[in-house]
């Protein structure tokens, strides 16, 4: 059974820092990984998706990578800003389980001002 | 086309009563999602459907709750007698079946609280 863990649950740091959050899941036979955002009481927001095939995916000051063989995809975030404070989910999808995506719980970020 | 859309935004119902969620994907999309998200947990899966049939069913999806997708474009999710449990977001996604990075496209939600 495919388990998706985000470490830390939990992450605040000053404005300008960059940083990264860590996703890991347990099964490598995945199709794609997806990283979201969701503001708080709100939808999902896509930010980048990669393939299975593809080692990174980047758009604007956010680059994600994804090393299968590991079970690991990171999110990079470049010059963090207050309008980056989110909660970030990833999740993975598989082509047997009709792509439906198995998700973490999620890091919440807090950048300050 | 401006993405997936739900109706209601919000519903607020007493325990026991019936509520019925909507769900537009994007026009061409064929696969179409349900999912359900509680405060500080990230999204199950529900249910999915492909065009008009329901391919697949979680085993959270008890017997109060049902699915339509009856022309393969809508869906509508329904809860019959809500219990306090059932308060949650419900998230409704859709992804087109020839699109080779299947990635999956999210609507705002429904959050459900029910008193």
């Amino acid at each position: 059974k495919q388990e998706v863990t985000q470490i830390p649950a939990a992450l605040s740091v000053p404005e300008g820092e960059n940083l990264v959050l860590n996703c890991s899941f347990t099964d490598s036979a995945i199709y794609n990984l997806q990283w979201f955002r969701q503001d708080p009481g709100k939808g999902l927001t896509s930010l980048l998706l990669i393939q299975s095939s593809q080692r990174e995916q980047t758009s604007g000051r956010l680059n994600a990578s994804l090393d299968k063989s590991s079970g690991r995809s990171t999110l990079y975030i470049a010059a963090s800003q207050p309008g980056d404070s989110a909660t970030y989910l990833c999740a993975v999808s598989r082509r047997n389980s009709n792509y439906q995506l198995i998700w973490g719980a999620g890091t919440k970020l807090i950048i300050k001002p | 086309d401006t993405g997936v859309s739900q109706d209601p935004r919000h519903k607020i119902t007493k325990r026991g009563q019936n509520v019925t969620f909507r769900c537009d994907p994007i026009s061409e999309h064929n696969r179409l999602y349900w999912y359900r998200q509680t405060l500080g947990q990230g999204p199950e899966f529900l249910t999915y459907f492909q065009n008009e049939a329901q391919l697949e069913k979680s085993r959270l999806l008890s017997d109060r709750f049902s699915a339509e997708r009856p022309k393969g474009s809508f869906s509508t999710l329904e809860i019959q007698r809500t219990e306090q449990g059932d308060s949650a977001m419900y998230l409704c996604a859709s992804s087109l079946e020839l699109s080779p990075n299947q990635e999956a496209f999210f609507g705002q939600g429904t959050r459900l609280t029910v008193v």
